[in-house]
Parts: C-alpha cells; structure tokens; sequence
C-alpha cells in the first residue's frame, strides 16, 4: 500500500503568513493527490485535486503543487478562516486510498 | 444543491452489526461513485470503501475487508455500509462522499457516529 507523509504535524502561524505544507508518497503517484480543509465538526472540504487543480469555489490564496512522490499545499496569505486541519490523500491506480496524518494549523 | 445525509449510526456490542445509510439529492446518483470515509474520535481521516458508479466493483480499507460490505440502491438515492463483526476501533464519525471526476472525494455528508462499546 501507498503510504503519505505529511509535515508538519502542528504548524503555528500569524495571519497574512505564507504556509507552505508537504506531502510525501511512499512510491510515485503521478498527480493523484488531493488536500482537503477540515474545521472543528465539521466534515472534510476538498481544496485542491489532481496536485495542483483548485476546486471551484476555493479562494486562489491555496495551491497546490508536485508530482510523483512530492506534493505540497500552499497558502499564500493566511487568513483567520484558514485556521484548520488539512489532510492529503492519494487516489492512484487501486484502493486503498490513504490520506495524510493531517497538519494542524493554529494561530500564534 | 447537492446534499447527503447519513443515518444509522449509534451504540452496539463488539461484535454486533450496524447498517449505515446515505440519502443523496441534488444530483443524479447512478451518474456518480461515492465513498465511506471515517474519523476517530481526536484522530485523523481513514478511507473505508468505495463503489463505482455501476456498481461494477467495490473496494475496502484493509482493516474492514470481510467485515464491512458497501452497496448502492439507485431507485432510493442510497448507499449503504453493512458492518459486521464491530470492534471498539470501529468508533468513529462515518462520512460519505460523492466523487468528482477521478474518484476524489467531492461532496460530503455530515456524518454519523459509531460507537462500538460493551
């Protein structure tokens, strides 16, 4: 099975920061890969797919980039909203789809 | 507006069944693949099951092959997860979710919580 690292696991950040999160695929997964926003319960938002493509709807602040084994969600100018859990997961080839361990962003 | 609503979630036995529905509206069913996602309490996403749009093939996480069964009902709008054989780290919020083109999780409902206690 595929498995993704995803890091950090906490990250601390003041708004207007840019934030820069990884995703790391244990074999190369084309650009399968998709970043999701998920906020207190509350159920996962989907961001970005296909690596770097932004659902519709999505502020154009979050992107996302890479291929292979190497991915990464950015978001350009935090804002208050952005405070949340965000989750990788891959979607190559067959099941099981495995998502990221998640990477909190907090307020400093 | 595309909508999904879980229900069937609640306390069983280790051991015991439990079968999950997802009411969808706002979007032609049979058109779509869809997904069970769930999430520990405290914990991280874990993909569950997937159907395709047909129904032609199904596929499981690892920890639930053999136990959990997902089926769809076009006629009612519904998908379904059987879980049999439940154990106490089966608890967790279930989700399902209709994909967009390419199988990724697009849409989700609110979820129902599972709770797998004695």
């Amino acid at each position: 099975d595929i498995q993704l690292t995803q890091s950090p696991s906490f990250l601390s950040a003041s708004v207007g920061d840019r934030v820069t999160i990884t995703c790391r695929a244990s074999q190369g997964i084309g650009s399968y890969l998709a970043w999701y926003q998920q906020k207190a319960g509350k159920a996962p938002k989907l961001l970005i797919y296909a690596a770097s493509t932004l659902q519709s709807g999505v502020p154009s602040r979050f992107s996302g980039s890479g291929s292979g084994t190497e991915f990464t969600l950015t978001i350009s100018s935090l804002q208050p909203e952005d405070f949340a859990t965000y989750y990788c997961q891959q979607l190559s080839s067959n099941p099981p789809w495995m998502f990221g361990l998640g990477t909190k962003v907090e307020i400093k | 507006q595309v909508h999904l609503v879980e229900s069937g979630g609640g306390v069983v036995q280790p051991g015991g069944s439990l079968r999950l529905s997802c009411v969808v509206s706002g979007f032609r069913f049979n058109n779509y693949a869809m997904h069970w996602v769930r999430q520990a309490p405290g914990k991280g996403l874990e993909w569950v099951a997937f159907i395709k749009y047909d129904g032609s093939n199904q596929y499981y996480a690892d920890s639930v092959k053999g136990r959990f069964t997902i089926s769809r009902d076009d006629s009612k709008n519904t998908l379904y997860l059987q879980m049999n054989s439940l154990r106490s780290e089966d608890t967790a919020v279930y989700y399902c979710a209709r994909e967009r083109t390419g199988y990724y999780p697009e849409y989700w409902g609110q979820g129902t919580l599972v709770t797998v206690s004695s």
